[in-house]
C-alpha cells in the first residue's frame, strides 16, 4: 500500500492563480481531510469529508474548495490564491467517519508559496 | 471554541536528561491522540489514550490522560537525538466526532 499520497511537493503561484492540490489513498479509509499548517499555528483543518460525496468545512475553509467523488480521492481547490496562503498542507485518512476517534493517516505534505 | 492548548511550545534539553509536556483541554475529551512530527516531514501517530487516568508505555515515551480528561502528558526518559520533532495532542471537536483538534505542536530540540 502507498498509505495516503499528495502531489505535487512544492509548488510556486502567483497570486490570483488557480491549483489543485491532489491527494489519494489506498487504504480504503472513509474519512480524509485537508490541513494547512503554518509556524506556531499548529495543524488547522480546512476542510473534510466523511465518505464519497460528502465534504464540510473545517476551521479555516475560506479560498479553498474540495469535492469527493471518489473514496480514494480528495483534491483542494484554490480559486484565487493569496499570499496568505502560503503553507504546507497536509492530507490525511482515517478508517470510519468519526476521525475523533480513529488514526489519522497523514501524506508527505505540499509546500506552497504564493507570491 | 474549544481549545487544545499544549506547553511549553519549545524545549531544548540536553541528551540524556527527562522531559515531559502537556495538553489541556478546555473541554473533556472521549479520547487523546498524540502524533510526532520529525523535520520536514509529516505527522505520525503514536498513541491514543481513552479511558480516566490511562498510563501507556511506548518503550521510553511514557502517556498519561488526567482524570477528568481534560488533560495528558508525555513524558521521555531519557531523551535521544531521535526525539528531536514536534509533538501534538490532538482531540475530537465539542459537539461531535467529526472533527479532529490540534494544539499547536511542541518542538523539541535534543542536543547530543
Amino acid at each position: 500500500n502507498a498509505g495516503v499520497t499528495q502531489t505535487p511537493k512544492f509548488q510556486v503561484l502567483k497570486t490570483g492563480q488557480s491549483m489543485t492540490l491532489q491527494c489519494a489513498q489506498d487504504m480504503n479509509h472513509e474519512y480524509m481531510s485537508w490541513y494547512r499548517q503554518d509556524p506556531g499555528m499548529g495543524l488547522r483543518l480546512i476542510h473534510y469529508s466523511v465518505g464519497a460525496g460528502i465534504t464540510d468545512q473545517g476551521e479555516v475553509p475560506n479560498g479553498y474548495n474540495v469535492s469527493r467523488s471518489t473514496t480514494e480521492d480528495f483534491p483542494l481547490r484554490l480559486l484565487s490564491a493569496a499570499p496568505s496562503q502560503t503553507s504546507v498542507y497536509f492530507c490525511a485518512s482515517s478508517y470510519s467517519g468519526t476521525s475523533g476517534t480513529d488514526t489519522q493517516y497523514f501524506g508527505p505534505g505540499t509546500r506552497l508559496t504564493v507570491l | 471554541g474549544q481549545q487544545v492548548m499544549q506547553i511549553p511550545q519549545y524545549q531544548h534539553v540536553q541528551e540524556g536528561e527527562d522531559f515531559t509536556t502537556y495538553c489541556n483541554s478546555s473541554t473533556t475529551l472521549s479520547n487523546i491522540q498524540w502524533y510526532k512530527q520529525r523535520p520536514g516531514g509529516h505527522p505520525v501517530f503514536l498513541i491514543q489514550l481513552v479511558k480516566s487516568g490511562e498510563v501507556k508505555k511506548q518503550k521510553r515515551l511514557t502517556f498519561q490522560f488526567g482524570e477528568a480528561k481534560k488533560n495528558s502528558s508525555l513524558h521521555i526518559t531519557p531523551t535521544q537525538t531521535t526525539d528531536v520533532g514536534t509533538y501534538f495532542c490532538a482531540g475530537p471537536a465539542q459537539g461531535g466526532s467529526e472533527k479532529l483538534v490540534f494544539g499547536k505542536g511542541m518542538k523539541l530540540t535534543v542536543n547530543p
